[in-house]
C-alpha cells in the first residue's frame, strides 16, 4: 500500500532564508508525487509533480522539488522564503502501476517569520 | 472555469440526521474522490470512482455512501450523522491513465459540523 511521511508537524524560517519540506513515500510500483498548498480556509493547490525524467522539479511561486528514488524522498525547496509562503503543505502520492488513489501525507505547516 | 464546485461550504446536523455533499467538476475527469480533513490527520480518502458506475472504499469509508451514475457528479452521503464526522471534506477530481496530467483537482471544501 502507498504511504506518505512527513516528519515536521510545523516548520520555521526566516524570511529571505532558503526552506526545506520534507517528505518520504512508499509506493509498490513507480511513484507520480505531488506537492499541493493550502491556505487558511481554502481548498488544496497543486504546486508540482515528478512523473518522470529530471529528478529537480519547477513549479509555482519559485518552488521546485527533488526526487531521490534511493532515498524515497521528495523534498519541496525554495531559495528565499517569503512571508507569503506562510501555509500548510502536504506531499502527496500515487502508483503509476495502479493508477488508482492518491495519497496524502499529515501536512506540514510553513511558518515564514518577517 | 468552474472547475470542481462542492455545496454546501458549511454545515450542521444533529446525531442521526442524513444528509449529501454535493460534488460536480466540468473537466470531463473520469476519476473522482472524497477526502476528509481533520486537525493532524492531514487528508485522508474516504471513497473513489474511476469512471461512471464504479466506486471503491478508501482509507476512512465507514459512515459513508457513494454512487456515480454520470461522469460530471459524485455525491458523498452520510446517512446517520455522528460527532466523528465533523471535519473538512474535499471532492477531488483528475484524469485517469499515465501522462502529463496526473494532479488532482480540489473543490473549496465542505465544512460540516455534527451536534
Amino acid at each position: 500500500a502507498q504511504s506518505v511521511a512527513q516528519p515536521e508537524d510545523q516548520v520555521n524560517v526566516a524570511e529571505g532564508n532558503p526552506l526545506t519540506v520534507k517528505c518520504t513515500y512508499s509506493v509498490s510500483g513507480n511513484p507520480y508525487l505531488f506537492w499541493y498548498v493550502q491556505y487558511p480556509n481554502r481548498g488544496l493547490q497543486f504546486l508540482l509533480k515528478y512523473i518522470t525524467g529530471d529528478n529537480l522539479v519547477k513549479g509555482s511561486y519559485g518552488f521546485e522539488a527533488e526526487f531521490n528514488k534511493s532515498q524515497t524522498s521528495f523534498h519541496l525547496k525554495k531559495p528565499s522564503a517569503l512571508v507569503s509562503d506562510s501555509a500548510l503543505y502536504f506531499c502527496a502520492v500515487r502508483d503509476w502501476v495502479r493508477d488508482d488513489k492518491i495519497i496524502f501525507g499529515k501536512g506540514t505547516r510553513l511558518h515564514i517569520l518577517p | 472555469n468552474a472547475g470542481v464546485t462542492q455545496t454546501p461550504k458549511f454545515q450542521v446536523l444533529k446525531t442521526g440526521q442524513s444528509m449529501t455533499l454535493q460534488c460536480a467538476q466540468d473537466m470531463n475527469h473520469e476519476y473522482m474522490s472524497w477526502y476528509r480533513q481533520d486537525p493532524g490527520m492531514g487528508l485522508r480518502l474516504i471513497h473513489y470512482s474511476v469512471g461512471a458506475g464504479i466506486t471503491d472504499q478508501g482509507e476512512v469509508p465507514n459512515g459513508y455512501n457513494v454512487s456515480r451514475s454520470t461522469t460530471e457528479d459524485f455525491p458523498l452521503r452520510l446517512l446517520s450523522a455522528a460527532p466523528s464526522q465533523t471535519s473538512v471534506y474535499f471532492c477531488a477530481s483528475r484524469n485517469r491513465g499515465l501522462g502529463a496530467n496526473a494532479e488532482a483537482f480540489f473543490g473549496q471544501g465542505t465544512r460540516l459540523t455534527v451536534v
